[in-house]
C-alpha cells in the first residue's frame, strides 16, 4: 500500500540554523500539506502546496518558512533561521481530494 | 472560542467494552468531518470520515455527526488493545484542505 515518506526521521540542529525536511508524497496524488504538532499540542496546518505553487498558509507560516516541489516525487519544508519554538513534530501529507489527506510518519525536529 | 475542542483524557476502558469519544465545533460553516488515530510518536492516521449530518460505520468503527448541536463522536466496539492510541477529531476548513484538529483524545483498552 502506498505510503507518504519523510526523511529524516530526527532532526537536531542549532538556534539560527537553516534545516530542510523532506516528504515523497504518494505517486498520483495533487495536494501536499504540511503539519506540526508541538509536544503535547494540537496537529497544527502551515502550508498547502497545489499545481507548484502555495494555496494557502497559516499565521505559523512566516517569512522564515518556505515549501518546494524541486522536481516531480519530493515536497520540501525549509526553516532559514530556526528557533526554539521550532521544535516539534512535522508532519507532511497528500491526497487527491481534501478529504482524505494522508499523512507520513513525521519528522522530530529539535532545536538547541 | 477554539474551532473543534476535544476532551484529552485519557480514557480507560476493559477490553470488549463499547467506546465513545467525542469533539465540538464552533464554526458552523464546516462540512467534512474527520477521525484519525495516532499512535505514539507515529503520524495521524485516517480512519474515516462523514460529510455533514449522519451516521457513517466501517467495521467496528461508527463516526457520527449532529451539525444542529455541532458534535462529532466516534463509537468503537468490541474495543482491542491495539485500539490503545490517541483519537484526534478535525474538519475541513477553507477551499483547499487546511485540517483543524481537536487536542486528541488518548484512549487506552486493557485486557
Amino acid at each position: 500500500e502506498p505510503e507518504v515518506t519523510q526523511t529524516p526521521s530526527h532532526q537536531v540542529t542549532q538556534m539560527g540554523q537553516e534545516v530542510i525536511l523532506r516528504c515523497v508524497p504518494i505517486s498520483n496524488h495533487l495536494y501536499f500539506y504540511w503539519y506540526r504538532q508541538i509536544l503535547g499540542q494540537k496537529v497544527e496546518f502551515l502550508v498547502s502546496f497545489y499545481n507548484n505553487e502555495i494555496s494557502e498558509k497559516s499565521e505559523i507560516f512566516d517569512d522564515q518558512f518556505s515549501v518546494e516541489r524541486p522536481d516531480g516525487s519530493n515536497f520540501t519544508l525549509k526553516i532559514r533561521s530556526t528557533k526554539l519554538e521550532d521544535s516539534a513534530m512535522y508532519f507532511c501529507a497528500s491526497c487527491r481530494s481534501y478529504n482524505e489527506q494522508f499523512f507520513g510518519p513525521g519528522t522530530r525536529l529539535t532545536v538547541l | 472560542q477554539k474551532e473543534v475542542e476535544q476532551d484529552p483524557g485519557p480514557l480507560s476502558v476493559p477490553e470488549g467494552a463499547i467506546v465513545s469519544l467525542n469533539c465540538t465545533y464552533s464554526n458552523s460553516a464546516f462540512q467534512y468531518f474527520m477521525w484519525y488515530r495516532q499512535y505514539s510518536r507515529k503520524g495521524p492516521e485516517l480512519l474515516m470520515y462523514t460529510y455533514s449530518s449522519g451516521n457513517k460505520e466501517d467495521g467496528r468503527f461508527t463516526a457520527q455527526v449532529d451539525k444542529s448541536s455541532k458534535y462529532i463522536s466516534l463509537f468503537i466496539r468490541d474495543s482491542q488493545p491495539s485500539d490503545s492510541a490517541t483519537y484526534l477529531c478535525a474538519s475541513l476548513r477553507g477551499s483547499q484542505g487546511n485540517l483543524i484538529f481537536g487536542k486528541g483524545t488518548k484512549l487506552s483498552v486493557k485486557p
